[in-house]
């Protein structure tokens, strides 16, 4: 079974601060995506990866950065949060047809 | 911008109904429609992957099939049971100029409740 794992279910952090997603597949795929899911909205897609040290932006890149150094590891980062960054974030996975999500961060940014 | 949209938003129904809800997206560029079922707490789960005008398919008591004529996707459930309870996705995967699969374009989902 693909295991896609994200660091933590629930995040508190401060306006200001720094914050690091993590997400790790153990499915050996290349390409890798953060989502974030907003009450009322769809998925959005912030940003992908194709390949190590590859990264391409999505709908909704701005406030955000990315990170894949190792082809098992993608990180999200947020540079400076911000309350409107209050949200549940989604890594994903992908074989050539499926996505494989993980269990989702709820981050709140007070 | 590419638009998927779902319906109903929500949708309540007792146990043993059969329900079935509707996705949209456009017809144009078509590569693929997927359905997730995503439960609360859990991680989003794959339910079907359709490429071809026409397709069916079955899981269990749950089917899906696939007009891309047209430009919907119905998601059937038979004889609901509690379990079921869940907000359904669809996401539309088109075709980029280049001919390759593009991204995924979620819809907003349709939250079920399965009362016992």
């Amino acid at each position: 079974d693909v295991k896609v794992t994200q660091s933590s279910r629930y995040l508190v952090k401060r306006t200001g601060e720094k914050v690091f997603l993590e997400c790790v597949q153990d499915m050996d795929h290349e390409n890798m995506f953060w989502y974030r899911q907003d009450p009322g909205l769809g998925l959005r897609l912030i940003y992908f990866s194709y390949d190590v040290k590859m990264k391409e932006k999505g709908d909704i890149p701005e406030g955000y950065s990315v990170s894949r150094e190792k082809k098992e590891r993608f990180s999200l980062i947020l540079e400076s949060a911000s309350t409107n960054q209050t949200s549940m974030y989604l890594c994903a996975s992908s074989s050539p047809n499926t996505q494989y999500f993980g269990p989702g961060t709820r981050l709140t940014v007070l | 911008i590419l638009n998927v949209e779902q319906s109903p938003q929500s949708l309540h129904v007792q146990e043993g109904d059969s329900t079935n809800f509707t996705c949209s997206f456009p017809s144009s560029n078509f590569y693929a429609l997927h359905w997730y079922r995503w439960e609360t707490a859990k991680s989003p789960e794959a339910l079907f992957v359709m490429t071809l005008n026409g397709d069916e398919k079955k899981k269990g008591r749950i089917s899906a099939t696939l007009n891309t004529k047209e430009g919907y996707s119905y998601l059937y459930i038979k004889g609901s049971q509690p379990e079921d309870s869940a907000t359904y996705l669809c996401a539309f995967r088109g075709k980029t100029v280049g001919g390759s699969q593009g991204n995924l374009i979620f819809g907003k989902g349709t939250k079920l409740s399965v009362k016992p």
